[in-house]
């Protein structure tokens, strides 16, 4: 058991740029969820995945916001045209079935 | 939706106990949670509950749950250096596949 594994740990990028973060999910888990942590705050809910089909999307992610898993197994999230509230730590989690989630180290994105 | 409140600070001396609450408004919730922060890092699991149960124990650690006052307790036996960090509280109400976490615990240990 590998863990979740999210890439890149950090990215930092100017304001109105596209950026594009990856995550790989414990194998055998079909569920996987992001989550979107600024400065103080609990994680807050974006997108959640059974297999390749995304069932929930939270009212924060915004039209720039994407998030994909082709083929159920890893997933990426892309921000279109970035702003400076976009700057925050991103969360990756998976599960098996209604097993607990777990959660990924996150990739920080800085927004100058 | 569902709201869960923590408080936000936490002191104690090592060696002492440490108990984290954390109080939630939906009584549908089915499982709950406790996480750990450290800096840096992402969310370690640390140990959870399903709702039809009042106390759950794991080495050091003892989680009460309180359905009617929809209140949730996270007791650290011999706090150590080492567990200084930041604990959430999540909850995962029945019909949702999200969790719903509070804003943290900073629970700071004084050796």
């Amino acid at each position: 058991d590998t863990g979740v594994s999210q890439d890149p740990r950090h990215k930092i990028t100017k304001r109105g740029q596209n950026v594009t973060f990856r995550c790989d999910p414990i194998s055998e888990h079909n569920r996987l969820y992001w989550y979107r942590q600024t400065l103080g705050q609990g994680p807050e809910f974006l997108t959640y995945f059974q297999n390749e089909a995304q069932l929930e999307k939270s009212r924060l992610l915004s039209d720039r916001f994407s998030a994909e898993r082709p083929k159920g197994s890893f997933s990426t999230l892309e921000i279109q045209r970035t702003e400076q509230g976009d700057s925050a730590m991103y969360l990756c989690a998976s599960s098996s079935s209604d097993q607990p989630q777990h959660f990924g180290d996150g990739t920080r994105l800085s927004i100058l | 939706g569902e709201d869960v409140e923590q408080s936000l600070f936490l002191s104690v001396r090592e060696g002492d106990s440490s108990v984290i609450n954390c109080t939630y408004t939906d009584s549908s919730s089915t499982y709950l949670y406790w996480y750990k922060q450290e800096p840096g890092a992402g969310l370690q699991l640390l140990t959870y509950i399903f709702s039809n149960m009042d106390m759950k124990q794991d080495q050091r650690l003892t989680v009460l749950l309180n359905k009617k006052d929809k209140h949730l307790s996270l007791r650290i036996a011999d706090t150590q250096t080492g567990d200084s960090a930041i604990y959430f509280c999540a909850v995962w109400g029945a019909g949702s596949y999200q969790l719903t976490f509070g804003k943290g615990t900073k629970l700071s240990v004084i050796p």
